[in-house]
């Protein structure tokens, strides 16, 4: 399995503060993703970075930024966190390798509840 | 809008029977295909993949089929097992490649023993 880790978590948190999940994966991939897994919704794509310091939106992005200044390691940050970001977050890599290869490697994902 | 999705939310078979799982999806275009299993508690992990050139892929108990005609795809899985419990996602990358997996909303497979 790749090493990918999340972390924190668990966290509650209070509606209006700050909150930022910690990706890293040790497997030297290009690219990184954050999803959010809701009922009824399943995975959906909140940002993702092909490298260093190159990020992009996905489906669900509004409320979130990430940050990504080492290969290693990306961040998902919530400025001020609203009930409907509670949710379990996951966070994927994957290599380049060949093209359009599908296969994501996910952390164990962060549960965020937002009181 | 473009979308992918499963036709059941939950699935039951018995131990050693064959499931069978469905994915619709409407984009046309898409060209890739995978398939993903999540257990309780964990994140999803790869299983299979397809690309549209073919019509059918098979790996360890597992096989896919796509039906481009009708926009389907299948994952079938070979004599079950208690192991194989889990939420199954199919995703897409639509034509043309890029770095964005489409997943739909999951059939939970339930095997009783």
């Amino acid at each position: 399995d790749a090493g990918i880790t999340q972390s924190p978590r668990h966290k509650v948190t209070e509606t209006g503060t700050p909150v930022t999940l910690r990706c890293h994966q040790t497997e030297n991939h290009r690219y990184m993703y954050w999803y959010r897994q809701d009922p009824g919704h399943g995975l959906r794509l909140i940002h993702y970075s092909y490298g260093v310091k190159d990020t992009d939106k996905g489906e669900v992005s509004d409320g979130y930024s990430v940050s990504r200044s080492k290969t290693e390691d990306f961040l998902l940050t919530l400025e001020s966190a609203t009930s409907s970001q509670t949710s379990v977050y996951f966070c994927a890599s994957r290599t380049s390798g060949s093209a359009n290869t599908g296969e994501l490697f996910f952390g164990e994902g962060s549960r965020l509840t937002v009181l | 809008g473009e979308s992918v999705g499963l036709h059941l939310p939950t699935l039951s078979v018995q131990e050693g029977d064959n499931s069978i799982i469905n994915c619709a999806y409407s984009n046309s275009a898409s060209d890739y295909f995978i398939w993903y299993k999540q257990e309780s508690g964990k994140g999803p992990q790869f299983i299979i993949d397809i690309r549209s050139n073919m019509d059918k892929r098979q790996g360890q108990r597992v096989t896919v089929l796509l039906n481009k005609t009708v926009k389907h795809l299948s994952l079938q899985i070979a004599a079950t097992q208690p192991g194989d419990s889990a939420v199954y996602f199919c995703a897409e990358i639509p034509g043309g490649g890029g770095n964005k997996l489409t997943f739909g909303t999951g059939t939970q497979l339930k095997v009783e023993l």
